[in-house]
């Protein structure tokens, strides 16, 4: 069975600062995506990495992918306020079904 | 296009009752899904399906709960009888398939999702 972990599962930071979430899984899998989530609504597609070394950057925010390592990073650089939110990565097994499986999410927290 | 669209948005129901939640998806995305999300155990994967057909129904608790999609533009999740431990927010998501030169994949979009409160 597919595990997806994320940590942290909470992070408070500054404006301004720089900081790193983490996921990893456990089996192998080139297709890995970032979703967020304000709270009470719906979750929104961030990013799609579909191969070792993908990085893809929006804004303030930067993911990356090493299938070797079964590891995908997002980065928040420069944060501010309007980046707090839920945040999951979420992971499609390469063995030929679509089921996509969620990491626990991470809690950002940006105080001013 | 609109997103996909769920309804209702909310909905309390009495323990032993029928429940019945909707969905519909994005035109031209050929897959379905439907997630549960509970502070508890996060978003867990109910059962999905491609074009139109069930297939994987391994995340479906119970018998108590069915899942249909009658057509390519509807999908319905039943909960009969609904306990109180059903209580949660329903996402409804579709995707479509894509090949990419870095790869192939599909990319998810959620709906707005239902919560339910079964008292």
């Amino acid at each position: 069975e597919l595990k997806v972990e994320q940590n942290p599962l909470f992070l408070s930071m500054q404006e301004g600062k720089n900081y790193t979430i983490y996921c990893n899984y456990s089996t192998t899998s080139d297709r890995l995506y970032w979703y967020r989530q304000d709270p009470g609504k719906s979750l929104e597609s961030l990013f799609v990495l579909l191969s070792n070394g993908a990085v893809k950057q929006e804004g303030r925010l930067m993911a990356s992918l090493d299938t070797k390592a079964r590891l995908s990073t997002l980065h928040i650089t420069a944060a501010v306020h309007d980046l707090s939110a839920t945040y999951f990565c979420a992971v499609l097994s390469n063995f030929g079904n679509e089921k996509l499986t969620f990491g626990t999410g991470t809690r950002l927290t940006i105080i001013p | 296009d609109a997103g996909v669209i769920q309804s209702p948005r909310h909905e309390v129901t009495e323990m032993g009752q029928e429940v019945t939640l909707r969905c519909k998806p994005i035109s031209g995305h050929d897959y379905l899904f439907w997630y549960r999300q509970t502070m508890m155990r996060g978003l867990e994967l109910l059962i999905y399906f491609n074009n139109n057909v069930p297939i994987d129904d391994s995340g479906m608790p119970e018998d108590r709960f069915s899942a249909k999609m009658p057509n390519a533009s509807f999908s319905t999740l039943k909960i009969q009888p609904s306990e109180p431990r059903d209580s949660a927010v329903y996402f409804c998501a579709s995707s479509f398939f894509f090949l990419m030169s870095q790869g192939a994949g599909t990319e998810a979009f959620f709906g707005q999702g239902t919560r339910l409160t079964v008292v």
